[in-house]
């Protein structure tokens, strides 16, 4: 069956630097990717969508890559901030349907 | 613009009891709305799909007896938990598209918390 997984364990890293999160999927081949920011007790909020046909795309500090053949997409924050802690989730439309899966997220601490 | 909300925010209620949940799209018409659970520390999971006048389509395992679903308008959608139990116990999620449900974004509501005694 279609899965995406993320890293489960949280991300703890010092303000300013870079942080990179994973989102790995398996037996299909998504379209796009979308990543969404949850803060605990929230709904997601979308962030970014990239495309199959999209190496990288950017918005101020985020970035996202997308290797279809690794089978993956790399979330980044330059420039970490504490306001940047939360809990990042990937998804990806399933099967030819418009329905979302989601993976469960992994939760990114920025220390001050 | 495209924002969604729901209500209540947090709900808690007796076991046996049913529960309303509503989710409004505010400033736009959503023809489709999803409907999501997630529970601690996963991920979100759909439960079914709410088309404006016509009946939900429930996800696999997901009993639509017991979630029932009204799409009574292009803004409002509404979640009955009928009989509830300690194990309905959730963070309830809505979702709105923007025109047609093949659109790629969603956008969602800012969940609904529910504790069943």
């Amino acid at each position: 069956s279609q899965k995406i997984e993320q890293n489960s364990e949280a991300l703890n890293i010092q303000e300013g630097k870079t942080a990179t999160l994973t989102c790995n999927y398996t037996n299909y081949s998504p379209a796009y990717l979308q990543w969404y920011r949850q803060d605990p007790g929230r709904g997601p909020v979308f962030l970014l969508l990239i495309r199959e046909n999209e190496k990288e795309k950017r918005k101020e500090r985020l970035k996202v890559t997308f290797d279809t053949t690794l089978k993956q997409s790399l979330f980044h924050i330059t420039a970490s901030q504490p306001a940047d802690s939360a809990t990042y989730l990937c998804a990806s439309r399933r099967d030819s349907s418009y329905k979302l899966i989601f993976g469960s997220g992994t939760r990114l601490l920025v220390r001050p | 613009g495209a924002v969604v909300s729901q209500h209540p925010s947090w709900v808690i209620c007796k076991s046996g009891t049913s529960v309303k949940i509503e989710c409004r799209s505010l400033d736009f018409q959503a023809t489709t709305m999803f409907w999501y659970r997630q529970f601690p520390k996963q991920s979100l999971m759909l439960m079914a799909t709410s088309n404006e006048g016509s009946k939900a389509t429930y996800e696999q395992g997901v009993e639509k007896d017991k979630f029932l679903i009204n799409h009574a308008s292009l803004t409002l959608s509404t979640l009955t938990v009928t009989s509830a139990h300690p194990e309905d116990s959730s963070f309830y999620i809505c979702s709105a598209t923007r025109g047609l449900a093949g659109n790629n974004e969603q956008f969602f509501g800012p969940g609904t918390r529910l504790t069943v005694l």
